[in-house]
């Protein structure tokens, strides 16, 4: 059955590494988004692209996060550098957006991935 | 004041009983309401979408809108243990120029067998 799937599942770096998520979205949906889940915060949006294109980052500390879309099945994220406050679960989830709304009824959320930065 | 705002709990209710949670919005002109269910260490998954004024229902799950209280319920019937989970209540609101789905923090609940 359709998922999104994430990598890694588990990450645990050091401050001041690049940190590099991969999202694969849902075969067929044109909308992508990463969201960040902490205790404090809640859940968070941080980018979201339809179509490849970044409709908004506004979310996104832009001096050190960047999100891409290469291709319709790979969504980056990269943190550089990373720090401890970054540590969080990083949740990508797609969705197909018909008719000109402007958003998915619907969002599928892929399994996270839980990023601690020491 | 936050956007969307939930009762963060835990909400514990006994097993067979109805467990009612509840959200506010602060964006009058919101169309569009969503509740989603998270297990623990798990993803959150979509429960519910209502879209007019009053009670949509599904299975055990029934979503209550009153937009001119600015309010959106979930109500779940003959609650079970497997109903233990957090509840984030998700509404769309238009922000520059983009629409976003906006959570709130989530309920904790809890079901007592």
């Amino acid at each position: 059955d359709a998922r999104v799937t994430q990598t890694p599942r588990h990450k645990v770096t050091e401050m001041g590494q690049e940190v590099t998520m991969r999202c694969q979205p849902i075969l067929g949906h044109n909308t992508v988004f990463w969201y960040r889940q902490t205790m404090m915060q809640g859940l968070e949006l941080l980018a979201y692209f339809r179509n490849r294109a970044p409709l908004d980052d506004s979310g996104m500390p832009k001096d050190r996060f960047s999100a891409e879309m290469p291709d319709a099945t790979l969504a980056t994220l990269k943190i550089q550098p990373s720090e401890p406050r970054d540590s969080a679960v990083y949740f990508c989830a797609s969705g197909l957006v018909r008719d000109g709304r402007g958003v998915t009824d619907t969002q599928y959320f892929g399994p996270g991935t839980r990023l601690t930065v020491l | 004041q936050k956007e969307v705002e939930q009762n963060s709990g835990p909400l514990s209710v006994p097993e067979g009983a109805i467990a009612s949670l509840n959200c506010t919005y602060s964006d009058r002109v919101s169309q569009s309401f969503f509740w989603y269910r998270q297990y623990s260490g798990k993803s959150p998954e979509l429960i519910m979408s209502i879209y007019s004024n009053g009670d949509k229902e599904d299975g055990r799950f029934t979503a209550q809108l009153n937009k001119a209280s600015q309010y959106v319920s979930l109500l779940i019937r003959d609650s079970q243990p497997s109903d233990s989970a957090t509840y984030l209540c998700a509404v769309i609101r238009k922000i520059q120029g983009a629409q976003k789905l906006v959570f709130g923090q989530g309920t904790r609940l809890t079901i007592n067998p």
